[in-house]
């Protein structure tokens, strides 16, 4: 166990509809990173937040967003669902500094399905 | 960008046998890290081991062991004495230093079974 939690486990939308998942860090860990991994893939990088801020993002559409909150907790929000929206989404917290690097707990990750 | 490349979709072996799994990356960047993670049917992502491209030694944990090739751009793990538990998903993946703003680059991974 990391002491990452994400919730829900599992989600099923329709197209066009918007959700909301949620990642629950680890204690003291400052930054989150959000990760999309579609079945048989490796998971691909959609953005991390530092301290409340987004500072970096992968090749994801602006209808991908995020919010990161004092408390540790995080959201990743999906406008305007698309079917190749299906997969896996892992959140992971870790605790950064400018210039180091340090590892990073995944959570369990939210199978999300649009049909 | 990155890429990991992972030529190995899936490899069997018997319990307590020793297999090596096979990873190949691209970048321009001289500092960076290499991690090998673990991913079992709980979907959990684990962290096996660890390198620093700055670092000659090939990193080691039990019974995990890298061999690093930094001019080649190859990173593969072996695991010595496999054992049931070890049966996984296991993912190479890629991070630039100075932070992670630009996240981790994974491979599309490698299914490996044990069998007893």
């Amino acid at each position: 166990e990391t002491g990452v939690t994400q919730s829900p486990t599992h989600l099923i939308k329709t197209r066009g509809q918007q959700v909301t998942l949620r990642c629950s860090s680890q204690s003291g860990h400052n930054t989150v990173s959000w990760y999309q991994q579609a079945l048989g893939q490796g998971p691909q990088f959609i953005f991390q937040y530092y301290r409340e801020e987004e500072n970096g993002r992968g090749n994801f559409p602006p209808r991908f967003s995020g919010l990161q909150f004092p408390n540790y907790s995080s959201e990743l929000n999906v406008n305007a669902l698309e079917l190749d929206d299906s997969a896996l989404y892992l959140c992971a917290s870790s605790l950064e500094g400018e210039w180091t690097y340090n590892e990073q707990f995944f959570g369990p990750g939210t199978r999300l399905t649009v049909l | 960008a990155q890429t990991v490349t992972q030529s190995q979709p899936e490899m069997s072996v018997q319990e307590a046998e020793t297999v090596t799994l096979s990873c190949t990356y691209d970048t321009s960047e001289s500092n960076y890290y290499l991690f090998w993670y673990k991913q079992p049917p709980s979907r959990q992502m684990i962290l096996v081991i660890r390198q620093e491209a700055y670092k000659q030694q090939n990193a080691t944990e039990n019974r995990f062991s890298v061999n690093f090739q930094k001019a080649a751009k190859s990173f593969s793990l072996k695991i010595s004495d496999s054992q049931l538990g070890d049966t996984a998903m296991y993912f190479c993946a890629f991070a630039n230093s100075g932070g992670g703003a630009d996240g981790l680059t994974f491979g599309k991974g490698t299914h490996l079974i044990i069998q007893p």
